[in-house]
């Protein structure tokens, strides 16, 4: 089973702060995707890669950026970090464009 | 915005059939459906895809309308373990500049 590491459950950071997090998928897969859930309004695609070090904005990339400079792991950076970017973020593998979606556990962010 | 509708909740009978309907009447010819669903601080879990023919895995069966518009997954005999978010969402199975969008999905909960 392919198993995507977030590197943390748990993070809070002050207003203001370069935030990255980080995701880790141990089988070699294409494409890798971020998103973020809030209450009431589901997941939202912040950023995807398709490739090492290409990326595609998602419904909601505004205040985030993200990196892939190796195919296993994909960065989210939060540039300054706001109390409206306080979520669950949750990042996603899938082998190649028509192959389930593998999540991990999640990040939950506080921003204060 | 997603391309797949479905009910806000449901309710089942522990031991019933889970019947989780999903409606993208306007999907494409080289999209996918594809069934996910979200336990309570999880990250979500893939549970089945199709095309156009009826599927089964050992965690359920996923039936498409032969026009493709709708879709059904069913849970056998619901456990109080499949009380969860269930989301249906397509995907396309040619390109991968294609956003994965999730809707909000059915909150499924099965009574004992």
């Amino acid at each position: 089973d392919v198993k995507v590491t977030q590197s943390s459950r748990y993070l809070v950071k002050r207003t203001g702060e370069k935030v990255f997090l980080e995701c880790v998928q141990d089988m070699d897969h294409e494409n890798m995707f971020w998103y973020r859930q809030d209450p009431g309004l589901g997941l939202r695609l912040i950023y995807f890669s398709y490739d090492v070090k290409m990326k595609e904005k998602g419904d909601i990339p505004e205040g985030y950026s993200v990196s892939r400079e190796k195919k296993e792991r994909f960065s989210l950076i939060l540039e300054s970090a706001s109390t409206n970017q306080t979520s669950m973020y949750l990042c996603a593998a899938s082998e190649t464009y028509n192959s389930p979606l593998h999540f991990g556990n999640g990040t939950r962010l506080t921003v204060t | 915005d997603a391309k797949t509708t479905q009910p806000p909740s449901m309710d089942c009978a522990e031991g019933r059939a889970a019947n989780l309907p999903c409606n993208h009447s306007t999907i494409s010819g080289n999209e996918y459906v594809y069934w996910y669903r979200q336990i309570h601080s999880q990250g979500p879990q893939y549970i089945i895809h199709g095309l156009k023919n009826n599927e089964t895995n050992e965690m359920a069966s996923l039936i498409i309308t032969e026009d493709r518009k709708s879709s059904t997954l069913i849970l056998p005999h619901a456990t109080l373990r499949d009380t969860a978010v269930y989301y249906c969402i397509v995907r396309s199975l040619k390109t991968s500049y294609d956003k994965v969008i999730f809707g909000p999905g059915t909150s499924l909960s099965v009574i004992p």
